[in-house]
């Protein structure tokens, strides 16, 4: 079974450059996450999806964040303007929403955003 | 505000011994626990996860306690080895709710001594 997938795994831009990240969940996996990890902290979600509607992003920054997912497959996340304080590793993960594996998120390797 | 409370920090264990990571939740309504285990460069992988219903589970040299009165769980891992290097983060989440969110701890950084 693949895994989550994600591009760029690396990724530097100036400050008040635009960015964006892709993620291919695990086929058949109805919801995918994107969370912020910034060096030294645990994981914070952003943003959660159920197909290609939002369940929760409260915890995203409006101003200049912005996710979607189309036909409730794969998403793209994007940021512009960015800023210093942005850089951080960007998780993807994906899960089932029943079933035995019920509540077990599978992360992606992550993109690695360093904004100078 | 930080839903789930983990330390130490960081851990330093030599090889063979026992390493324990302490995490506190406050939310009564959290009904999965897991853990997962994150090396450089990767995302985090699930190791092993609890819910409130048991006391404790075992999963090879991996164990997680979990005191339901006390709010608290914790991972065990027995006989140390230096491939455990890695860094550690608790979780908990209220899977009816709101599918499945997980709060994360700040994460235990685990160094194994050969």
């Amino acid at each position: 079974e693949a895994g989550v997938a994600q591009s760029p795994r690396y990724k530097i831009i100036e400050k008040r450059q635009s960015v964006a990240f892709w993620c291919n969940p695990i086929s058949g996996h109805a919801t995918l996450y994107w969370y912020q990890q910034i060096l030294g902290q645990g994981p914070k979600l952003l943003i959660q999806f159920q197909n290609n509607g939002v369940v929760d992003d409260s915890q995203l920054p409006k101003d200049r964040f912005s996710a979607e997912r189309l036909k409730g497959v794969d998403s793209t996340l994007k940021i512009q303007p960015a800023k210093l304080e942005d850089s951080a590793v960007y998780l993807c993960a994906s899960s089932q929403t029943s079933g035995e594996s019920f509540g077990t998120q599978y992360f992606g390797p992550g993109t690695r955003l360093t904004v100078l | 505000q930080q839903q789930v409370k983990q330390s130490p920090q960081s851990l330093i264990v030599q090889k063979g011994g026992i390493s324990i990571i302490n995490c506190a939740y406050e939310n009564t309504a959290f009904d999965y626990f897991p853990w997962y285990q994150q090396f450089p460069g990767k995302g985090p992988a699930l190791l092993i996860a609890i819910r409130p219903d048991v006391s404790e589970k075992k999963e090879g040299r991996f164990t997680i306690s979990f005191n339901k009165s006390a709010k608290q769980f914790s991972l065990h891992i027995m006989d140390s080895q230096p491939g455990d290097s890695a860094t550690y983060f608790c979780a908990a989440s209220n899977r009816g709710s709101t599918l499945g969110r997980l709060y994360f701890g700040r994460g235990t950084q685990l160094t194994v001594w050969p």
